[in-house]
């Protein structure tokens, strides 16, 4: 089955300790990238990747840090959380060269205290 | 600065009525997509437009792609409670290579009562 699959799906810390979340894809994209979704702010890109080694800044990269060393997983870091990256986030992977839609996996609830 | 406005934003209905939600923009998009997200999951892909002035049917749902490709339309006929979802559209612009540009916007949450 085609997915997108994220890990943990909750996860409840405290600021300033490291973690990261995990996404995997087992559709052979190119395409992946990491969003946060917020009350009143809709979804908001974090990073993306365009392939192997390839990583660039979204609309909201700050306190947050990605790495593409295989193309099937796009693992992202938060090394000193804080409060206000508490959000639900998102993985999703895509082709390239249009139509570019999305495949998303089924989300991280973070809670930092 | 938002690029993609969606209206309304939140929708309560009876089972049964119409509806209609739309995605403004002043940018062309190379594609246009909507999304159903339920709670707890990720968004789902319901539909890609890509040629202006394109309309797909879904069942009961319609979408549009404006002439112009800056706008799309959702219509829903004889809404059901298995309707009821946050609803996205996304617009999609390439950027050069294989980059592109996803914006989305903020999303229409859909009650439709029994």
């Amino acid at each position: 089955e085609a997915q997108v699959t994220q890990n943990p799906r909750y996860l409840i810390t405290v600021t300033g300790k490291k973690l990261t979340v995990t996404c995997s894809q087992n559709m052979n994209h190119e395409y992946m990238s990491w969003y946060r979704q917020d009350p009143g702010l809709g979804l908001r890109q974090i990073y993306y990747s365009m392939n192997v080694e390839v990583t660039d800044k979204g609309d909201v990269p700050e306190g947050y840090k990605v790495s593409r060393k295989e193309k099937r997983n796009f693992p992202l870091i938060l090394e000193s959380p804080s409060p206000n990256q508490t959000s639900l986030y998102f993985c999703a992977s895509s082709t390239t060269g249009g139509p570019y839609e999305q495949y998303f996996g089924p989300g991280t609830r973070l809670t930092v205290t | 600065t938002q690029l993609l406005e969606q209206s309304p934003q939140f929708l309560s209905i009876q089972e049964g009525e119409n509806l209609t939600v739309y995605c403004n923009s002043s940018s062309v998009f190379s594609s246009l997509q909507w999304y159903r997200q339920e709670p707890g999951e990720g968004p789902v892909l319901l539909v890609t437009v890509v040629t202006g002035g394109e309309v797909k049917k879904l069942k009961r749902l319609t979408f549009q792609f404006g002439d112009a490709r800056k706008d799309s339309s959702l219509h829903i006929t004889a809404a059901q409670p298995g309707d009821t979802g946050l609803y996205l559209c996304a617009g999609a612009m390439a950027s050069g290579g294989s980059n592109y540009k996803l914006t989305f916007g903020k999303g229409t949450l859909l009650t439709v009562n029994p």
